[in-house]
């Protein structure tokens, strides 16, 4: 069974410092990887899509790269902004036919202080 | 351009009551999904429908059913409604076919509260 961590549940950051969100899990054998963005209560926004054939995306300030065979994915956001702060959320596909499902980690909460 | 429709938005409901939510897929993706979130939790997968058919079924109660229908929107009915039901259900919606990136959309989910 897919198991999705993110490290660390939460953090704290003054505004314009780069960062590092952190997802790993342990079955390599995926499809492609996602990652969100959710504000409180609200949906979740796709941030960036990687292929499992593929080493990183980008777009804008977000860039997030995937490590398929140790099971690591990371999202690296550049000069954060108040606006960043939200919840963050990677989620890996196994398949895109039968075992189609998304397993999400279990998020990052981020706060980016003015 | 357009995204998946979800409503309603908020819905209100008594112990043991039946509740219906309703996703409308983004114009031509034939796969829908569902998913739970509870508070402070990750969201979770309940069920998935591809061209009208279940294809793949996760933790959802036996008082729940999904079906999809011709037009591809889906619903999800809940009945006898639990306290722990109280959660925002997130619908999805992705195409096989096209550039088959397999990327699922997510709608704005719709809160449900059991009193």
């Amino acid at each position: 069974k897919q198991e999705v961590t993110q490290i660390p549940a939460a953090l704290s950051v003054p505004e314009g410092e780069n960062l590092v969100l952190n997802c790993s899990f342990t079955d390599s054998a995926i499809y492609n990887l996602q990652w969100f963005r959710q504000d409180p209560g609200k949906g979740l926004t796709s941030l960036l899509l990687i292929q499992s054939s593929q080493r990183e995306q980008t777009s804008g300030r977000l860039n997030a790269s995937l490590d398929k065979s140790s099971g690591r994915s990371t999202l690296y956001i550049a000069a954060s902004q108040p606006g960043d702060s939200a919840t963050y959320l990677c989620a890996v596909k196994k398949s895109n036919f039968g075992n189609e499902k998304l397993t999400f980690g279990t998020g990052t909460r981020l706060t980016i202080i003015p | 351009a357009a995204g998946v429709i979800q409503s309603p938005r908020h819905l209100i409901k008594e112990k043991r009551e039946t509740a219906t939510l309703k996703c409308y897929p983004i114009p031509r993706h034939d796969t829908v999904y569902w998913y739970q979130q509870g508070p402070g939790q990750d969201p979770q997968f309940l069920i998935s429908f591809y061209e009208k058919m279940q294809s793949d079924k996760g933790s959802i109660p036996d008082r729940f059913s999904a079906q999809q229908f011709s037009d591809y929107h889906s619903e999800l009915n809940m009945s006898s409604l639990e306290l722990g039901d109280s959660a925002l259900y997130f619908c999805a919606s992705t195409s096989r076919t096209g550039d088959n990136t397999g990327e699922l959309f997510f709608g704005e989910g719709s809160r449900l509260t059991v009193l």
